[in-house]
Order: structure tokens, then sequence, then C-alpha cells
């Protein structure tokens, strides 16, 4: 079963920061955040990972709380093309990587106004 | 970045027949890959762990006779639907791992 929660959809308006909450208050230690994202009928797209720290990269921002019993996604500057099912997921990062499966929740459907 | 390819993008096919999709990792290699079905409006679920060169692990409740997973090498996996009917209509997904664990487009299946 998937270890987080997430609101069912959220609308953001074209042009400003998309916050995306997730709670996952029974993570362990050793277990990192993922998020990804499905545009309609395509594979998922990683976006971004972390697991005490916030990180950054090109595509988002990741805040994850000291306690560490949520995170929050950032999209900075929202576009149309970033309506999409977006999905955090909490998993043990161990060697080698490709053995390890990821358990999807239901997601936020995420919806960017014009 | 790292490309995951599937073919083919769609498939309509008669109940009774099988069906291949193909899963392959284009620029790096894999030595496990995933098989994940979705049913519209629902979540990606992860129907078996296809590891090159021994048995795929399937996800309780996935039929391993019905669902065929091969993979020969280390940048191909195969999906096999046996026997298909119209309720293993979906859309199938996979996925490699190189650092990260990246997904192909998908295919979607129709059983008419």
């Amino acid at each position: 079963d998937a270890k987080t929660t997430q609101p069912t959809s959220m609308d953001c308006a074209e042009g400003r920061a998309a916050n995306l909450p997730c709670n996952h208050s029974t993570i362990s230690g050793n277990e990192y955040v993922y998020w990804y994202r499905q545009i309609h009928s395509q594979g998922p797209q990683y976006i971004i990972h972390g697991l005490k720290n916030n990180e950054t990269n090109e595509m988002a921002s990741l805040i994850i709380t000291e306690d560490r019993k949520s995170s929050t996604l950032i999209l900075p500057h929202a576009t149309l093309r970033d309506t999409a099912v977006y999905y955090c997921i909490v998993r043990v990062v161990v060697e080698p990587l490709g053995a390890q499966k990821l358990v999807f929740g239901q997601g936020t459907r995420l919806t960017i106004n014009p | 970045g790292a490309v995951v390819s599937q073919h083919p993008s769609w498939v309509i096919c008669k109940s009774g027949t099988s069906v291949k999709i193909e899963c392959r990792s284009l620029d790096f290699q894999a030595t496990t890959m995933f098989w994940y079905r979705q049913f519209p409006k629902q979540s990606l679920m992860l129907m078996a762990t296809s590891n090159e060169g021994s048995k795929a692990t399937y996800e309780q409740g996935v039929e391993k006779d019905k669902f065929l997973i091969n993979h020969a090498s280390l940048t191909l996996s195969t999906l096999t639907v046996t026997s298909a009917h119209p309720e293993d209509s979906s859309f199938y997904i996979c996925s490699a791992t190189e650092y990260e664990q990246y997904f192909g487009p998908g295919t979607r299946l129709t059983v008419t």
C-alpha cells in the first residue's frame, strides 16, 4: 500500500507557483521522498527526490519538513503543460537501485488554468 | 537522460489471442525492469519485476501464466498477454532504472 496521502485535485493559475502537499507520517529514516508526474496517456516522468534537505532542480523544488512527516513540491512558474497527475512516493534507496519498486498512490490531479 | 521505449504504442486484438509488448532501455542497460498496469482514472499498479536472465517476480494477484515476462537481454523485456479477454484491456507501462526509475510511454491494449 502507498504510504502517502495527497489531495485528490488542485487548481493553479498559469504563471503562479503550484504547491503540492504530501503527507507521509509513517516515513522511516532511510526512506526518500520521490515525486513523479503523469501527463494524460503517457508514462510517469521523474521530477525530484530528497531525504532530509530541501532540493531544487530545473523542474521543481522539494521542501521536506524537519520531522519529515510531510513535504511540498513546488512548481515555481506553472504552465499549461504542467497539467498532470502528481505522485508522491516514499521508498528505500539501497543498492542495487534496479531492485527498487515504486508503489503509486492516487496522486493529485493538478490543473493549470489560463 | 535515460530513455525507455515501448512497442507497440497501442494494439487492438481479438479475445482469445495473445499480444506481446516490448520494453527497451535505449541508452542504458537495465538488469531489472518493471511492468505496471493502469485502468482508466486509476493509479499505476505494479504487476511484476522483470529480472535479466531469471524468472520474473509477480505481485500478489497477478497470474504468471497469463502475463508472461521475458527479460532476455539487458535492454529488452517483453510482456505477453496470453488468451486475452476484454477485461485485460488497459494501459501497460514498463520502467527501468538508471540512477532513477524511468518509464516508457505506455502501450494501450484493447481486447475486443
